[in-house]
């Protein structure tokens, strides 16, 4: 156990809809990441958050966003579902998400379907 | 562009025998390495990493080598054990990127009895 929380597991909805992917990140960790993995694809980053403010930002759509509450968890928020954002989401934390030699705790994924 | 490139997506070794899983990189910023493996329905967890003043890093049954010049990276099991299935990630960051990390595809390693 990672101590990283996603909820929910799984995910079934339709083209044109909209979600919200939830994560709590390890007790004391200060930064969330959202990685996105699609079929035969890696782990493609998509945004960091530490203490609250956006700090990185990766290959994310206009269509998604996210924010770090001040508890420290985070949502990700799907809008205009496509067929092509069918993929597992990962959230990972880490203590200070400042450092190169960090390593980040990931949670177990949403495995969204969009039909 | 990938940055982070594992070119074989699945390696296949006896029980015993050594697992090789290789990782090459195009940025030259990137100063640390780490590999991940992944269980199915799990996340990745981390496994091993290696700064870039390095060029090995042992913990284990697995090493780590760099080779900065090449630019690529190898994972080294051995031996392997039927408990190492799974799929494993080579991951890198760079200081001005902060705790960010960049994978790979991944690549299946299959370890037969």
């Amino acid at each position: 156990d990672s101590g990283v929380t996603q909820t929910p597991k799984h995910l079934i909805t339709a083209t044109g809809q909209r979600v919200t992917l939830r994560c709590s990140p390890r007790s004391g960790d200060l930064s969330v990441y959202w990685y996105q993995q699609s079929l035969d694809q890696g782990l493609q980053f998509l945004i960091q958050y530490y203490n609250g403010e956006e700090r990185a930002k990766g290959n994310i759509l206009e269509r998604f966003s996210a924010q770090q509450f001040p508890d420290l968890h985070s949502e990700l928020n799907l809008s205009s579902l496509e067929l092509g954002d069918s993929a597992l989401y990962f959230c990972a934390s880490s203590t200070r998400g400042q450092a190169t030699n960090e390593k980040l705790f990931f949670g177990s994924g949403t495995q969204l379907s969009v039909l | 562009d990938q940055q982070v490139k594992q070119n074989s997506p699945s390696l296949s070794v006896q029980e015993g025998r050594i697992s090789i899983l290789n990782c090459d990189y195009t940025n030259s910023m990137f100063d640390y390495f780490l590999w991940y493996k992944k269980y199915p329905a799990e996340g990745p967890t981390f496994l091993i990493s290696i700064s870039s003043i390095k060029d090995k890093n042992e913990d284990g049954r697995f090493t780590v080598f760099l080779n900065k010049s090449a630019k690529h990276l190898s994972l080294h099991i051995v031996p392997s054990q039927p408990g190492d299935s799974a799929v494993y990630f080579c991951a890198a960051s760079a200081r001005n990127q902060g705790g960010k990390l960049i994978f790979g595809q991944g690549t299946e390693l299959s370890v037969k009895p």
